[in-house]
């Protein structure tokens, strides 16, 4: 069983729209938590990073957030555009872990006229 | 170059040859992480380079993997009797520091092995 789960597996919107992506962990003790977005053909690029005791953290459109009580995160996407279209992976770092990352499967976004 | 650099971009060989790619850090990160992405699979760690350190090779998934760090700047990630299942995307990463901090990924080599 994947330690990082992610939801919805997949998603479609129109232009304009908000959406919402969820993120389930197990692993701990939990260091830092990670939102990456993923083009096609290109590597992961780091959207968000937030500490256990953060709650919130935005970076322009999007605003991520988490609960370390319920182990939840979600990212928030508002007023979608095309090139928002791209996989969402959720990362989360363990302490004392070294330096490897926990990675979910990503929700695959894509964002239509 | 500003980013993280890897090549090839794309690799087909056939089952049983041996495969090497490169992956060249951002100048000046003294960490460097090598990740797998298989279809449909979230990233897996292979092995993690910090300094002079001996490396973290404990995501390696057989002794047909091997990685090289030289000189703490470009890395080699070797695969030995290449099998299908090797066939993903292979992703190098690299860090300022070893503390955990931003990795800054290349676009990845896809390898296919036929």
């Amino acid at each position: 069983k994947n330690q990082v789960e992610q939801s919805p597996q997949s998603l479609i919107i129109l232009e304009g729209k908000n959406c919402t992506l969820q993120c389930n962990y197990t692993v701990s003790p939990f260091s830092n938590l990670r939102w990456y977005k993923q083009d096609t053909g290109r590597g992961p690029v780091s959207l968000t990073i937030m500490t256990f005791s953060e709650n919130t953290k935005s970076n322009g459109r999007y605003t991520a957030t988490l609960d370390a009580d319920t182990k939840q995160s979600s990212l928030h996407i508002t007023a979608s555009q095309l090139s928002d279209s791209a996989s969402y992976i959720c990362v989360v770092k363990l302490t004392g872990g070294g330096n490897k990352l926990t990675f979910g499967t990503g929700t695959q976004l894509k964002v239509e006229l | 170059g500003a980013g993280v650099s890897q090549s090839p971009s794309n690799k087909v060989t056939e089952k049983g040859k041996d495969v090497e790619l490169r992956c060249d850090p951002i100048s000046g990160h003294t960490a460097l992480y090598w990740y797998r992405q298989s279809l449909g699979q979230g990233l897996e760690f292979l092995i993690y380079f910090q300094g002079n350190s001996a490396p973290d090779k404990s995501g390696l998934p057989s002794d047909r993997f091997s990685a090289e760090r030289t000189g703490g700047s470009v890395s080699t990630l070797t695969i030995q009797r290449t099998q299908q299942e090797d066939s993903a995307v292979y992703l190098c990463a690299s860090s300022l520091g070893g503390g955990g901090g931003e990795q800054y990924f290349g676009p990845g080599t896809r390898l296919t092995v036929t």
